[in-house]
């Protein structure tokens, strides 16, 4: 399979504990990005990297997200001390440079906090 | 702040009709658009683009829309709708590297 994938799908956590997403993109893709979406919602944007350098991060996110992409490839995105507020469908895309914002998602990684 | 709407947040439709779905947005400056979908159980892809051009747009599964660049519109459409086209479709905006969404349409085609 050639296109995004991320892991765990589902994610069931209580309150205050910490969890981590992986997102494994298109190989020839150095643009990552994560987004958020809640039900009703269109996906909120996150984060995003060009290789593995973290060039924007969403005025919106809390210190408690943390997002690296270490060498290049896959990323993480931790939440940590999750809270009732960051149950929602996380979501990964990328993209090739010059891609013009054209990007290929992933199925997302759907968290609830109980 | 950049923004986009789209008016209707559930549409019921029985095959064949035709359909348009609004997306407005708000921006001055040169504009890059899109409409994605999300079939049940799938992933979010790309239906269309806007970039440049002709205001008309072609995508995949018989899709098309217009950029209406005085009205600030882009709005989706397909002369005749099937069962297959359920699924929740988006209207985004560029805003540098990310894209700004509308909260999305849930399209129910009735058999």
């Amino acid at each position: 399979d050639t296109g995004v994938s991320q892991n765990p799908r589902h994610k069931i956590t209580k309150r205050g504990q910490n969890v981590t997403f992986r997102c494994d993109p298109i190989s020839e893709h150095n643009r990552l990005y994560w987004y958020r979406q809640t039900l009703g919602q269109g996906p909120e944007f996150l984060t995003y990297f060009q290789n593995e350098a973290q060039l924007e991060k969403s005025r919106l996110l809390s210190d408690r997200f943390s997002a690296e992409r270490p060498k290049g490839s896959f990323s993480t995105l931790e939440i940590q001390r999750t809270e009732q507020g960051d149950s929602a469908m996380y979501l990964c895309a990328s993209r090739p440079e010059g891609g013009a914002n054209v990007l290929t998602f992933g199925a997302g990684s759907r968290l609830t906090v109980l | 702040a950049q923004s986009v709407s789209q008016h209707n947040h559930h549409v019921i439709l029985s095959e064949a009709a035709s359909l348009e779905l609004g997306c407005n947005y708000s921006y001055g400056g040169t504009v890059n658009l899109f409409w994605y979908v999300q079939y049940p159980g799938q992933h979010l892809q790309l239906l269309l683009k806007y970039f440049s051009g002709d205001p008309l747009v072609k995508g995949i599964k018989g899709f098309e829309a217009e950029f209406i660049k005085s009205k600030f519109s882009f709005n989706l459409r397909k002369p005749s709708v099937q069962w297959s086209d359920t699924a929740e479709y988006f209207c985004a905006l560029r805003e540098g590297p990310q894209l700004i969404w509308g909260a999305g349409t849930k399209l129910i085609i009735k058999p």
